[in-house]
């Protein structure tokens, strides 16, 4: 079974510090990963995705993410928060053969300090 | 990048209306969508899987006979909240995947807000 876990509900980081959202997955083969961000009202947007390949992956906005297989981690950074970061983000695990359900995470609140 | 465009984006109706939410996906074909309610601060839960001329799959504790789903062509899904009641209130989302790509994302929509007086 597939699972995810997003250690800190809520994330508050000064303006122009660097962001860390922590993600583990828990999964018995090889899975897909994947960050959305949500603002207030509003859908969840795609940051960044990682299936095969390399496993530091660029997203928009300026967040990148490595896999780290050994560590069943997929955390989420970028090096200077701005104010317009301020959001819920979402770690989703998908793996192959299982009728492309995703498994979410519950979130972690990202505040931003001016 | 892939669009689904999720109509209404907002819902206020008296206790007993039946509410039909659509989910288009506008530029790929989507064999399987997703059907999700988010309650405040908190994470998506996953309402059922809609498949493109069959039966949607519910997920455990979901009310298939209370959220009817349609999803007639592989472009669109229907969500339609019958009688709906208070307790309904919430943030409904849908979701679209590529038909065929196993490693491609979910695109989702914008949301439903549903409001029932």
């Amino acid at each position: 079974a597939q699972s995810v876990t997003q250690l800190g509900s809520h994330v508050s980081v000064s303006e122009g510090a660097l962001v860390l959202l922590r993600c583990n997955y828990s999964s018995s083969v090889p899975p897909y990963l994947f960050w959305y961000v949500q603002y207030p009202n509003q859908g969840l947007q795609l940051l960044l995705k990682y299936t095969t390949g390399a496993t530091l992956v660029k997203g928009i906005n300026g967040f990148e993410a490595e896999f780290k297989k050994s560590e069943t981690s997929f955390h989420l950074t970028k090096p200077s928060a701005h104010m317009s970061d301020a959001a819920e983000y979402f770690c989703a695990v998908s793996v192959i053969n299982t009728g492309n359900q995703f498994y979410f995470g519950t979130g972690t609140s990202l505040t931003v300090i001016p | 990048g892939a669009v689904v465009s999720q109509h209404p984006s907002r819902v206020i109706c008296k206790s007993g209306t039946s509410v039909k939410i659509e989910c288009r996906s506008l530029d790929f074909q989507a064999t399987t969508m997703f059907w999700y309610r988010q309650f405040p601060k908190k994470s998506l839960m996953l309402m059922a899987t809609s498949n493109e001329g069959s039966k949607a799959t519910y997920e455990q504790g979901v009310e298939k006979d209370k959220f009817l789903i349609n999803h007639a062509s592989l472009t669109l899904s229907t969500l339609t909240v019958t009688s709906a009641h208070p307790e309904d209130s919430s943030f409904y989302i849908c979701s679209a995947r590529a038909t065929g790509i196993d490693n491609q994302p979910q695109h989702f929509g914008d949301g439903t807000r549903l409001s029932i007086l």
